[in-house]
């Protein structure tokens, strides 16, 4: 079965620390994936996607994930949080039917 | 622009009765709409999606149904709530040609007694 999992559920960081959020799905043939984030209080919305081309994309906010179809990773990365990234972080995935999967969730906590 | 809009935002409702939440897509046209259930720790669980009026797929099953009388318009329904009910129902959408981004509501909270 096409699944996405997350292997962090609850991360605890100071500012300006890095941070990388794990993700693997499983997934044959076409697989577009997403992070999806949730500030509190906020909607749901798109952080960064990638369908194809360059495995590394960049999305707002100074975040990027890297593709690495031999690792079945999407890995979310930021050099420096801030408090303000404080928020919930979905990956997601979808293969031919385009219906997306999510993973758990990790809940990141940046203190100032 | 498009937008979506759910209601109502919160409802607190007693074991044994109905349950009616809906979601509105405007500035779009044959939208592909999903219904999840956010609980903590357990992500974002597909309920159901539609990809045309009347067509409805379940993904899990449950004490729950849905329906799309209108191309822009779908609705979550019980007709007796389990106190297991309670959740934060997210609706979203995403474009029928499969750029297949989500956009999302603003969820609404149950709460069953």
């Amino acid at each position: 079965a096409q699944s996405v999992s997350q292997h962090n559920h609850h991360v605890i960081l100071s500012e300006a620390a890095s941070l990388e959020l794990g993700c693997n799905y499983s997934y044959g043939g076409t697989v577009n994936l997403f992070w999806y984030v949730q500030y509190p209080g906020q909607h749901l919305q798109l952080l960064l996607k990638y369908f194809s081309g360059d495995p590394l994309v960049k999305g707002i906010k100074g975040f990027e994930a890297e593709f690495i179809k031999s690792k079945f990773s999407f890995n979310l990365r930021k050099p420096s949080v801030q408090w303000s990234d404080t928020a919930e972080y979905f990956c997601a995935g979808s293969g031919g039917s385009y219906i997306p999967t999510f993973g758990r969730g990790t809940s990141l906590i940046v203190h100032p | 622009s498009q937008t979506i809009h759910q209601w109502p935002a919160t409802l607190v409702q007693p074991v044994g009765s109905p349950l009616s939440l809906e979601c509105t897509v405007e500035g779009t046209s044959n939208p592909n709409l999903y219904w999840y259930r956010q609980a903590a720790g357990r992500g974002l669980q597909l309920l159901f999606y539609s990809v045309g009026i009347g067509q409805i797929s379940s993904e899990v099953p449950q004490n729950l149904s849905a329906s799309r009388p209108q191309d822009r318009q779908f609705i979550l329904s019980s007709k007796k709530l389990l106190l297991s009910d309670s959740g934060f129902y997210l609706c979203a959408w995403n474009a029928e040609s499969g750029a297949n981004v989500l956009t999302f509501g603003a969820g609404s909270r149950l709460t069953v007694l």
